[in-house]
């Protein structure tokens, strides 16, 4: 069965600092790639999401992350973060020869001091 | 247009009784899933629903755990004898399904949080 490790599970940061959560996969075969958001006190939202192509995405608010295949990593990325990105964010992988349902890690909590 | 919707928000039960929780998805929307978010963790899976039928319900974590789903709309988790480790946030999400058979992204509601005393 498929996992998801996000190495952090709290970042703190201070406004204007650069972001990077580490997401690694343990599965071998063709995967989507997702990251959701959740708002303090919000619904879970999709950030950006991997299917094929570039592996380069771009997502809401300056948010990009880069699948690197041979390393089964999908880093989120964000050159200058902002108080509002305060929020917990969540890794997820959905393995096309294993079902429809996404496998998540287990979230990074992060705080962005203003 | 509106999105998913659960119900109720937040319910406290004692231990050893039933609960039922209601997924509305996104019109249209033929496949559904549950997951569970205890504290601290991420979100665990439960059941899929590609229309009425459950092709995947390997997450369900025992038999005190049913789901159901009317058509290609709402959608019912019920938890049978509730258990104190039942205690967590019930999250309902859905998605498209292309005419490949291919999945879209999935769109979440806002969960029911469940506290079993």
């Amino acid at each position: 069965a498929q996992s998801v490790s996000q190495h952090n599970h709290h970042v703190i940061l201070s406004e204007a600092a650069s972001l990077e959560l580490g997401c690694n996969y343990s599965y071998g075969g063709t995967v989507n790639l997702f990251w959701y958001v959740q708002y303090p006190g919000q619904h879970l939202q999709l950030l950006l999401k991997y299917f094929s192509g570039d592996p380069l995405v771009k997502g809401i608010k300056g948010f990009e992350a880069e699948f690197i295949k041979s390393k089964f990593s999908f880093n989120l990325r964000k050159p200058s973060v902002q108080w509002s990105d305060t929020a917990e964010y969540f890794c997820a992988v959905k393995a096309n020869n294993a079902g429809n349902m996404l496998t998540f890690g287990g979230g990074t909590r992060l705080m962005v001091k203003p | 247009g509106a999105g998913v919707s659960q119900s109720p928000s937040n319910k406290v039960t004692e231990k050893g009784k039933d609960v039922e929780l209601r997924c509305d998805p996104i019109s249209g929307h033929t496949a559904l899933y549950w997951y569970r978010q205890r504290l601290g963790q991420g979100l665990e899976f439960l059941i899929y629903f590609q229309g009425n039928s459950a092709p995947d319900k390997s997450g369900l974590p025992s038999d005190r755990f049913s789901a159901e789903r009317t058509g290609e709309s709402v959608s019912t988790l019920t938890i049978q004898r509730t258990q104190q480790e039942d205690s967590a946030v019930y999250l309902c999400a859905s998605s498209k399904t292309g005419t490949s058979g291919a999945v879209g992204e999935q769109y979440f509601g806002p969960g029911t949080r469940l506290t079993v005393t």
